[in-house]
């Protein structure tokens, strides 16, 4: 089975705190994302890595930056978190181009 | 820019009935459609997927889909609902260039009264 391992579960910074949101996956897979999901909107992509160092912008990437140094792992940063980052943060992975996304538990964080 | 709606919020249903859940997306081409299921606290679960051939796609827990290009609609629907299916519901849909790159709906969540 396809694990995508979060981090923590919950997490609790404060406001300015920078932030870091660790995924790791253990299938080999190429694709890495980090959505946010909050109620009523639904999940939105912050950034997708399609390769080690490679990263391109979703829907709503300001206000974080991400990481992929290797390939079975995509760090998401808060460079100085905002209450307004509070919210349910969630990374999945897929192979190649036309395959799944396979989720991770969710980090639940909360800027204070 | 592609999107997903999910026009109910919120359904209730009773154990044993049969249910189904909408879906209507916007997309140029021939889309790549997905159904996940999230459990509270959880991360998300595939349920179906629709890439290409049969429009009527089955999945996980007794659940289908079908795909109807005519309406852009990827309807979930399940026979008979058990207490255990409560949850939320997520429609979304992937990028041409990657699958995976998906855009979501906004969710359904389903309680189930017994």
């Amino acid at each position: 089975d396809v694990k995508v391992t979060q981090s923590s579960r919950y997490l609790v910074k404060r406001t300015g705190e920078k932030v870091f949101l660790e995924c790791v996956q253990d299938m080999d897979h190429e694709n890495m994302f980090w959505y946010r999901q909050d109620p009523g909107l639904g999940l939105r992509l912050i950034y997708f890595s399609y390769d080690v160092k490679m990263k391109e912008k979703g829907d709503i990437p300001e206000g974080y930056s991400v990481s992929r140094e290797k390939k079975e792992r995509f760090s998401l940063i808060l460079e100085s978190a905002s209450t307004n980052q509070t919210s349910m943060y969630l990374c999945a992975s897929s192979f190649l181009v036309n395959t799944e996304a396979f989720f991770g538990q969710g980090t639940r964080l909360t800027v204070v | 820019a592609q999107s997903v709606t999910q026009p109910d919020i919120h359904i209730t249903v009773s154990e044993g009935a049969s249910l189904e859940l909408r879906c209507n997306y916007s997309y140029g081409a021939t889309p790549y459609l997905f159904w996940y299921v999230q459990s509270p606290g959880q991360g998300l679960q595939l349920l179906l997927k629709y890439f290409s051939g049969d429009t009527l796609v089955q999945g996980i827990k007794g659940f289908e889909a079908e795909f109807k290009r005519s309406q852009s609609s990827f309807n979930l629907r399940k026979p008979s609902v058990h207490w255990s299916d409560a949850a939320e519901y997520f429609c979304a849909v992937g990028d041409t260039g990657t699958a995976s790159k998906l855009t979501f709906g906004t969710g359904t969540r389903l309680q189930v009264t017994l």
